[in-house]
């Protein structure tokens, strides 16, 4: 089975500070993508990667940015955390489109919490 | 652009009632389409899916029809139980994956 892991399941960081999410997925996948969930907006795409230190910004990266030095690994990263940034974040990888559907495989997500 | 909506919820039913949630997509060319599942506590996880006009999908009791002709991929199941309460998105996957804003459902005993 696709395993995506996600370093942290709740975080709580102060205003101003620089945070790091990580995931990380175990299905040599291409695509790998940053999203964040909120109550009556859905997903919302941040950034998105189809290979390594390649990167792409979705429809929300304002206040974001990302690393993929590894197939494997996805960060998301936080210059300096505002309140507004208060949100469940969810990493997700696939094959290329041409694959399987280009069907998303989740991590578990990362609740923060910025104060 | 690409767009889906779904039937605001939040919806609650009995255990053994019918499902049914509404999903419409707004997309150029012929986009394929999914239904996620997220768990309380849990990452989304993909129910069911089709690719092409009239392809049905189904998974776990759920299914769902690609209805070109009315831009529609309702989620239904006929009978429900308490294990089924969790948010539903409806997405298509055009270039990217689009999702609708979710779905709750609670089903009590």
């Amino acid at each position: 089975d696709v395993k995506v892991t996600q370093s942290s399941r709740y975080l709580v960081k102060r205003t101003g500070e620089k945070v790091f999410l990580e995931c990380v997925q175990d299905m040599d996948h291409e695509n790998m993508f940053w999203y964040r969930q909120d109550p009556g907006l859905g997903l919302r795409l941040i950034y998105f990667s189809y290979d390594v230190k390649m990167k792409e910004k979705g429809d929300i990266p304002e206040g974001y940015s990302v690393s993929r030095e590894k197939k494997e690994r996805f960060s998301l990263i936080l210059e300096s955390a505002s309140t507004n940034q208060t949100s469940m974040y969810l990493c997700a990888s696939s094959l290329p489109s041409t694959g399987t559907l280009g069907e998303q495989y989740f991590g578990p997500g990362t609740r923060l919490t910025v104060t | 652009g690409n767009s889906v909506t779904q039937m605001e919820g939040p919806v609650t039913l009995s255990e053994e009632a019918f499902l049914t949630i509404n999903c419409t997509y707004t997309a150029t060319g012929y986009p394929s389409l999914f239904w996620y599942v997220q768990y309380p506590g849990e990452g989304l996880q993909l129910l069911l899916k089709a690719t092409k006009a009239d392809d049905k999908g189904s998974n776990k009791g759920f299914e769902a029809t690609y209805r070109k002709e009315t831009t529609s991929f309702h989620l239904e199941k006929g009978s429900v139980q308490v294990s089924d309460s969790a948010v539903y998105f409806c997405a298509l996957k055009s270039e990217k994956l689009v999702f609708g804003k979710g779905t709750k459902l609670t089903v009590n005993p």
